[in-house]
């Protein structure tokens, strides 16, 4: 079945420091892969999406390059700021489920973010 | 409006009694999402309405019953529910089923059961 796989975390980084979130997947068709990002307290939030291969996601400074020969979804910023603790969610869209064929997010574990001054 | 809104933000509630979670969304969205999510860990599926009809139940327990009275709503009804279901309870909603529409989520309701 499909799966994402996630470095674990905490990742701790100075600010302005560069940021890499690895994201490697398993997946029988051709998925679509999102970045979530939760901050504390609150619910999940895109970040940005990719949905074929070769395709970069880009918002707010990061960026994410879907890599189907490597199968991975790596997430990068080149300078961190404060603001961007928070747990980081890696996701795939594959294959259809339940009646009517709905495509169900399959999320990687998370990686905690923390970004000191 | 780009907004998923929830009420309430936090529930208390003992094992007998009823409550239900309330969900909505303006975005003219036809899919709606119930998620469970414990601390440290990604949101879990419960349940998925897909044009106001029940598409998945993830084999959630009973004690848990959605409803979907119409596109813009979504309920989660609780009864008897036991300890370990305390969580954060995620509403999500999305423009379609297919693979390449992100979800869009509400800030939650943070439920703990005594």
């Amino acid at each position: 079945g499909d799966s994402v796989t996630q470095m674990e975390g905490p990742v701790t980084l100075s600010e302005e420091a560069f940021l890499t979130i690895n994201c490697t997947y398993t997946a029988t068709g051709y998925p679509s892969l999102f970045w979530y990002v939760q901050y504390p307290g609150e619910g999940l939030q895109l970040l940005l999406k990719a949905t074929k291969a070769d395709d970069k996601g880009s918002n707010k400074g990061f960026e994410a390059t879907y890599r189907k020969e490597t199968t991975s979804f790596h997430l990068e910023k080149g300078s961190v700021q404060v603001s961007d603790s928070a747990v980081y969610f890696c996701a795939l869209s594959d294959q259809g489920r339940g009646e009517g064929g709905s495509y169900i997010p399959t999320f990687g574990r998370g990686t905690s973010l923390i970004v000191h001054p | 409006d780009t907004e998923v809104t929830q009420t309430p933000k936090h529930l208390v509630m003992g094992m007998t009694n009823k409550k239900s979670l309330k969900c909505e969304q303006h975005m003219g969205h036809r899919a709606m999402y119930w998620y469970k999510q414990k601390a440290k860990k990604p949101p879990e599926l419960m349940f998925v309405y897909s044009y106001e009809k029940l598409s998945i139940n993830e084999s959630v327990p009973s004690r848990f019953s959605p409803e979907c009275p119409n596109s813009s709503l979504l309920n989660l009804h609780l009864h008897a529910l036991q300890p370990e279901d305390s969580a954060l309870y995620l509403c999500a909603s999305s423009r379609g089923t297919a693979s390449s529409y992100e979800q869009y989520f509400g800030p939650g309701t943070r439920l703990t059961v005594t």
